[in-house]
C-alpha cells in the first residue's frame, strides 16, 4: 500500500534556528514527490516537485531534497512568516490519473 | 493563483439533507479532483474527473457523487449528508508546465453537518 509519513507532527523554532522536516514514503513506482505549504483557512500552496533521488530544489529559505525512501524540507534561518503546515505528497505510477497521496503534515511555528 | 473558485465557502446543513459543492476553474484544465481534509488524516481523494462526463472514484467515495457537464465546473454532491461528512472539502486541478503533475487547490468549503 502506498503510504506517506511526515515527522515531526509539530515543530517550534526560534527565528533564525534552522531545521529539517522529514517525509518518508513507500510507493510503487514514484512519479513525483511534492511539497506544499498550507496556511490556516487556505488551500495547500504548491512549493516543489522532485522526480528522482539526488534531486534538490530551492526557494528562498526552503530547500527540498529527495532520496529513494524519503525527502527533507530544510528551512534555513526561518522567519515568523514561515509558520504554516507543510504537507508532503507522492504520485504513484500506474493508472493513478495524477492522484496524490498526502502525509498528515508538519505544523511549523516560528517565534520571533 | 490557479483560477479555482469553490462555493460556498461555508455551509451548515442538517443530517439527511442533500448538499452540492461547486468547483469552478477558469484555465481549461482537463483533470479536476475533490479531496477532504480532517484532523488526524491527510488529504484524502473522494472523486476525480479526467474530462467532461469522465469521472472515477477515489479512496473515500462512499456517500458522494460527482458530475462534470462542462470543463470548467466540477460538482460534488452529498446525497444524504451525515455527521461523518463534516469536513473541509478542497477542489484541485492538475497543473502543467513547471511542476507538471502538481495539484493546485482552491481555498476550500467548510461543511458542518448537524
Amino acid at each position: 500500500e502506498d503510504q506517506v509519513t511526515q515527522s515531526p507532527e509539530a515543530l517550534r523554532l526560534q527565528e533564525g534556528e534552522s531545521s529539517s522536516l522529514n517525509c518518508s514514503y513507500t510507493v510503487s513506482g514514484l512519479r513525483g514527490l511534492f511539497w506544499y505549504r498550507q496556511d490556516p483557512g487556505k488551500g495547500p500552496e504548491f512549493l516543489f516537485t522532485l522526480y528522482s533521488a539526488g534531486e534538490e530544489k530551492e526557494k528562498e529559505r526552503l530547500k527540498a531534497t529527495l532520496t529513494k525512501k524519503e525527502s527533507f524540507l530544510h528551512i534555513t534561518a526561518p522567519k515568523p512568516e514561515d509558520s504554516a503546515t507543510y504537507l508532503c505528497a507522492v504520485q504513484a505510477g500506474g493508472g493513478s490519473q495524477g492522484n496524490l497521496i498526502f502525509g498528515k503534515g508538519t505544523k511549523l511555528s516560528v517565534k520571533p | 493563483d490557479a483560477g479555482i473558485t469553490q462555493s460556498p465557502r461555508h455551509k451548515v446543513t442538517e443530517t439527511g439533507t442533500p448538499v452540492t459543492l461547486r468547483c469552478h476553474q477558469t484555465e481549461n484544465h482537463r483533470y479536476m479532483y475533490w479531496y477532504r481534509q480532517d484532523p488526524g488524516h491527510g488529504l484524502r481523494l473522494i472523486h476525480y474527473s479526467y474530462g467532461v462526463k469522465d469521472t472515477d472514484k477515489g479512496e473515500v467515495s462512499d456517500g458522494y457523487s460527482v458530475s462534470r457537464s462542462k470543463t470548467e465546473d466540477f460538482l460534488l454532491t452529498l446525497e444524504s449528508a451525515t455527521s461523518s461528512q463534516t469536513s473541509v472539502y478542497f477542489c484541485a486541478i492538475r497543473g502543467t508546465g513547471e511542476g507538471t503533475g502538481a495539484l493546485h487547490f482552491g481555498n476550500g468549503t467548510r461543511l458542518t453537518v448537524t
